[in-house]
């Protein structure tokens, strides 16, 4: 079965860290592109990271660009996204989506729920 | 920074047919894709490529393109198809992705 599953949310205090993974099954992780996107409560989605197959082109929204690295192990079909200095507005279910071209997403993860507060 | 424009919500009756426009001046060189969301749940992708409908999604649900225009047409629609729908594409140059900001479905 074709999957994505998020993990590492949480509760984290304004300034701190967190590590979001994002475990994929099911297809050749390495020939995809994969992206985060978020959405606050209430709001609609941003795309925040992304990242191709092999690692050779990276995207930062201005949002997180300096804050947050997202990064890949091929051999482990696992996907991340380290999230540094995090802020109130960084509050939102992140989603990890496999990205096929051009610019579509035709798979997500349920989510995971990252909550900046303290 | 580049910006796609939906109306934030549509109500209609059973039956009826919805039209979900969004607009953006990249959108006569991008491709377009369309995703429901309900309550609590991820996005779920409907159409790509402006017009193609994935494996699995209903005959009722369909694209189409003009200019710097695409819509998202449902024919007939249902109780179960009250969710939101966002667009997305991605800038003139294709170096970042763009989603709308979502149209609510409300079906009276």
């Amino acid at each position: 079965e074709v999957q994505l599953v998020e993990s590492g949310g949480g509760l984290v205090q304004p300034g701190g860290s967190l590590r979001l993974s994002c475990a994929a099954s099911g297809f050749t992780f390495s020939n995809y592109a994969m992206t985060w996107v978020r959405q606050a409560p209430g709001k609609g989605l941003e795309c925040v990271s992304d990242i191709t197959g092999i690692a050779d082109r990276i995207y930062y929204a201005d949002s997180v660009k300096g804050r947050f690295t997202i990064s890949r192990d091929n051999s482990r079909n696992t996907l991340y996204l380290q999230m540094n200095s995090v802020r109130a507005d960084d509050t939102a279910v992140y989603y990890c989506a496999r990205r096929t071209g051009p610019h579509v997403f035709d798979m997500w993860g349920r989510g995971t729920m990252v909550t900046v507060s303290s | 920074s580049y910006e796609l424009t939906q109306p934030p919500s549509v109500s209609l009756s059973p039956g009826q047919t919805a039209r979900i426009a969004c607009s953006g001046d990249a959108l006569a060189k991008q491709y377009a894709c369309w995703y429901q969301q309900k309550p609590g749940q991820a996005p779920l992708l409907l159409i790509y490529k402006d017009t193609e409908r994935p494996s699995g999604i209903p005959g009722r649900f369909s694209g189409s393109s003009s200019g710097t225009t695409v819509t998202l047409t449902i024919s007939g629609v249902q109780a179960e198809d009250e969710a939101d729908y966002y667009c997305q594409s991605a800038d003139s140059s294709g170096s970042y992705e763009v989603f709308g900001g979502g149209t609510k479905l409300t079906v009276l």
